[in-house]
């Protein structure tokens, strides 16, 4: 079945560093690609998404490109601020309506 | 604007109690979903629900059950309370396959 990998946390980083988190999947069909971010005490709020390959979304200033071919969707962010400090998960979705997440990377930025 | 609603933001309860999340939303979605989020589980998917009396279980259905009467609403309910039902409660809702899910703010539920 379809499922999603996303690289185990927790990620430190200092403010303005680069910032990478790794997310692949496996699914049968064409799925739609999603981040989302989750601040503490919240729920889930929607990133950015991409619905075909090579499609890029993009949202205060993530990034990430659907990848068919390596079957990958990584998050980038040029220059982390202190307020990116949350949870991110990777999710797709196909046809069939349910959406599989990832595990959730915890970053935290520190000044 | 259009939102998703979830009560009580928290709760305490005892073993044995039948307990009703509520949950919302009037982004006027076909589908809707409830999940757990535990440490070191990730979400988890409860039960969900693709229309009015449309209801179907998910990966960890056990002790809980979902009712769907009109689109805007799918109450979750623990049967009979148990600690190992101790988590945060996510609802969410879409349109569609391949659309994204919003998501409502969670209820902490604690049951001692």
């Amino acid at each position: 079945g379809d499922s999603v990998t996303q690289m185990e946390g927790p990620v430190t980083l200092s403010e303005e560093a680069f910032l990478t988190i790794n997310c692949t999947y496996t699914a049968t069909g064409y799925p739609s690609l999603f981040w989302y971010v989750q601040y503490p005490g919240e729920g889930l709020q929607l990133l950015l998404k991409a619905t075909k390959a090579d499609d890029k979304g993009s949202n205060k200033g993530f990034e990430a490109t659907y990848r068919k071919e390596t079957t990958s969707f990584h998050l980038e962010k040029g220059s982390v601020q202190v307020s990116d400090s949350a949870v991110y998960f990777c999710a797709l979705s196909e046809a069939s309506n349910d959406m599989r997440f990832g595990a959730g990377t915890r970053l935290t930025v520190k000044p | 604007d259009a939102e998703i609603t979830q009560s009580p933001r928290h709760k305490i309860t005892e073993t044995g109690r039948q307990v009703t999340l509520a949950c919302h939303q009037t982004w006027n979605h076909n589908n809707m979903f409830w999940y757990r989020q535990d440490l070191g589980h990730g979400l988890r998917l409860i039960h969900y629900s693709y229309g009015v009396q449309d209801t179907n279980k998910g990966e960890v259905s056990d002790g809980y059950s979902v009712s769907r009467s009109n689109t805007e609403d799918l109450p979750l309910t623990l049967e009979s309370a148990a600690s190992s039902q101790t988590s945060v409660y996510f609802c969410a809702s879409s349109a569609m396959g391949r659309q994204p899910q919003h998501f409502g703010d969670g209820t902490r539920l604690s049951i001692l």
